[in-house]
């Protein structure tokens, strides 16, 4: 069964902090893995990955998929109480698009 | 500009009455998604069809039904609603390529059920 697992579950992080969210999966026909921000509304997209090694970066937010270790991070430097959302990865096969539980980001002033 | 739209974005109603909530795309997307989040969880796939070939989750309760009459619309059907159903429904497309397969959210339909 295709599963994805995020961790941690939940962080909580002062202003300035960097961090560093995981994802990890089991997917047959894999095709790419997404990650998705979502506040209290729905998702919006940050990035998608499909090739190992390549960083993809947005202002302080970056991520890279690693297909040997069948994982994801997601990076997010200087944190403000903006990013505080549910950080969702997603992976797409056969034309699906299935999530993991979501790692809750908080981040107090 | 919207590009997927739900109708309604709020839905109240009763128990065990049939409801339908609607999505629309502009996008001329060829697949179509239709999931439910409950609150504090991650959105759970209940459906999707690649043009007309519709694909059920093996988990989704038969409860939930789909129409895709074309392209640009898709329904979703809950024929006899639960207090268990109350949740966001959130309605996606995407047009899958070899290098893209990014989906576009709708800002969904919060159902209550009385």
């Amino acid at each position: 069964e295709d599963k994805v697992v995020q961790s941690p579950l939940s962080l909580v992080v002062h202003e300035g902090d960097t961090v560093t969210l995981n994802c990890s999966y089991e997917v047959t026909n894999f095709r790419s893995l997404l990650w998705y921000k979502q506040e209290k509304k729905a998702p919006t997209f940050l990035f998608m990955l499909t090739s190992s090694g390549i960083e993809k970066k947005s202002g302080r937010l970056s991520s890279i998929l690693d297909k040997k270790e069948l994982s994801s991070i997601l990076n997010i430097t200087a944190t403000q109480t903006g990013d505080s959302a549910i950080y969702l990865c997603a992976f797409t096969n056969d034309y699906k698009l299935s999530f993991g539980a979501g790692t809750t980001v908080t981040v107090r002033a | 500009d919207a590009m997927v739209i739900q109708n309604p974005r709020y839905q109240v109603t009763q128990f065990g009455k049939p409801v339908t909530l609607s999505c629309s795309q502009t996008l001329n997307h060829n697949v179509m998604y239709w999931y439910q989040q409950k609150s504090s969880q991650a959105p759970k796939l209940l459906f999707h069809y690649y043009d007309k070939d519709f694909n059920n989750e093996a988990d989704t309760p038969d409860n939930f039904q789909s129409r895709r009459p074309n392209t640009s619309f898709c329904f979703l059907d809950i024929r006899s609603p639960g207090l268990g159903d109350a949740a966001m429904y959130l309605c996606a497309t995407s047009r899958p390529t070899a290098m893209n397969t990014e989906a576009f959210f709708g800002q969904g339909t919060r159902l209550t059920v009385v």
